[in-house]
């Protein structure tokens, strides 16, 4: 496609459930990350991924958040026995490592309840 | 923890004015980029600056580099209605490293 396609764009659960969001980043984009930002704030990092590799975890939150990508494309981040404290939204963005620009997602608020 | 902390948080302006916003950071950089988030939406990159570079331009946009003092500055000329967004500046601390956003300024243009 061609921009950084995120679903669901709004996922309302329940307490204790688990979520799975996807990102399908720019066709060629080595570089994928997720951020999460919630209301008013900045971004928080989350995991970045070169290829199918995971360099960087350091932002997962907790033991609840994984995140993987196949075929160094589409990727999904998995959030188990949410909490309301995850409550945000969730940036996915992609690029190439040489010009260091990255092109973002339009998020998926997710909201608990 | 955030690399970056922009400053000021919140800046109100009229349509014609210029609008400054500082960004400082903690660590040395490959390099620095502004983008900018209407609300409820993704962020778009503006500009990008590498470390041994000290200003660029692009259209209305002006960014400068200080690595001495670890901070860079976004000026906006002659500001318009359109351009009221929320902007963050993000360091990249080398290739292939993940990309560091700051707190944001939330600037408000009116007509």
């Amino acid at each position: 496609g061609a921009g950084v396609s995120q679903s669901p764009s709004n996922k309302v659960t329940e307490k204790g459930k688990d979520v799975e969001l996807r990102c399908d980043p720019i066709s060629g984009h080595t570089a994928l990350y997720w951020y999460r930002q919630s209301l008013g704030q900045g971004l928080e990092f989350l995991i970045y991924f070169q290829g199918n590799s995971a360099p960087d975890k350091s932002g997962l939150p907790s033991d609840r958040f994984s995140a993987e990508r196949t075929g160094g494309s589409v990727s999904t981040l998995t959030i188990q026995r949410t909490q309301q404290e995850d409550s945000a939204v969730y940036l996915c963005a992609s690029g190439t490592p040489n010009t260091g620009e990255l092109f973002f997602g339009e998020g998926s608020r997710l909201t608990v309840l | 923890s955030q690399q970056g902390e922009e400053d000021p948080q919140a800046l109100s302006i009229q349509e014609g004015e210029n609008a400054t916003m500082n960004c400082s950071y903690k660590t040395s950089i490959n390099n620095l980029q502004w983008y900018r988030q209407n609300s409820g939406r993704g962020l778009v990159h503006l500009i990008l600056i590498r470390s041994n570079e000290r200003e660029k331009h692009s259209g209305r946009l002006r960014v400068t580099l200080d690595t001495s003092k670890k901070s860079s500055s976004l000026l906006i000329t002659a500001s318009r209605a359109a351009d009221t967004a929320s902007y963050f500046c993000a360091t990249n601390t080398g290739t292939a490293s993940k990309l560091t956003f700051g707190t944001g300024t939330r600037l408000q243009v009116t007509l």
